[in-house]
């Protein structure tokens, strides 16, 4: 079974700054997928980033990138030049890469404040 | 494109009344699955299915049944609802092909009394 570990309950961060959210996990496999997912109040789940296992180069969307570290397990999600928007929950995730759909693994996730 | 859809968004149910939570998506996608968020958790797998005609069961999936009723819908019921069962429902789906991001709807808050 895959485990996947936020150890920050709660972070803050001032508007413009840059945060970094932890994120590591348990697994076997070598071939999979690893997810950023965000939850603002409005309780939708919204894809930040995604990375494939396979893939050295880490994955940058606008002003959300990833450190992916596969030998140490380790997946942590940076936020720049941080919004008021930004705020809200931040869940990591594991996927199984299949053709049959496996299904997500989340951890308990990162409640995120920015401030102005 | 409406994406994944779930009715209702609010339920309220006492103990022991039964329920059907709908979920339908229109991006031709082949798996559905249902999760359940609870207060300081992340979202845990209730039950899903790889393809239409195929269900599975998840993490959590007492007291739980689904059904896959075509291509398109995936619904999750609840025959005797308890107050455990007191949760927001999220159902999600994936091509399962080129891209295994999974897509989800706006949730269902459900409290049994």
């Amino acid at each position: 079974a895959q485990t996947v570990t936020q150890s920050q309950p709660e972070m803050s961060v001032q508007e413009a700054e840059t945060v970094t959210l932890s994120c590591t996990y348990d697994t076997s496999e070598n071939n999979y997928y690893l997810f950023w997912y965000k939850q603002p109040p409005s309780r939708q789940m919204i894809l930040v980033i995604r990375q494939e296992a396979y893939k050295q180069q880490n994955a940058t969307e606008n002003r959300f990138s990833v450190n992916f570290q596969k030998a140490a397990k380790s997946f942590s999600l940076k936020i720049s030049d941080s919004q008021l928007g930004d705020t809200a929950m931040y869940f990591c995730a594991f996927m199984k890469a299949s053709n049959s759909g496996y299904a997500l693994n989340f951890g308990k996730g990162t409640s995120l404040l920015v401030t102005p | 494109n409406a994406g994944v859809t779930q009715t209702p968004k609010f339920q309220v149910l006492k103990t022991g009344q039964s329920m059907t939570l709908q979920c339908a998506q229109d991006m031709n996608h082949n798996s559905m699955y249902w999760y359940r968020q609870d207060p300081g958790m992340g979202l845990r797998l209730i039950y899903y299915s790889a393809s239409e005609g195929t269900t599975d069961k998840g993490e959590v999936p007492n007291g739980y049944n689904v059904s896959r009723l075509n291509k398109r819908e995936f619904s999750l019921r609840l025959e005797s609802a308890a107050p455990s069962q007191t949760s927001v429902y999220f159902c999600a789906s994936t091509w399962s092909g080129r891209t295994d991001t999974q897509y989800f709807g706006p949730g269902t808050r459900l409290t049994v009394l």
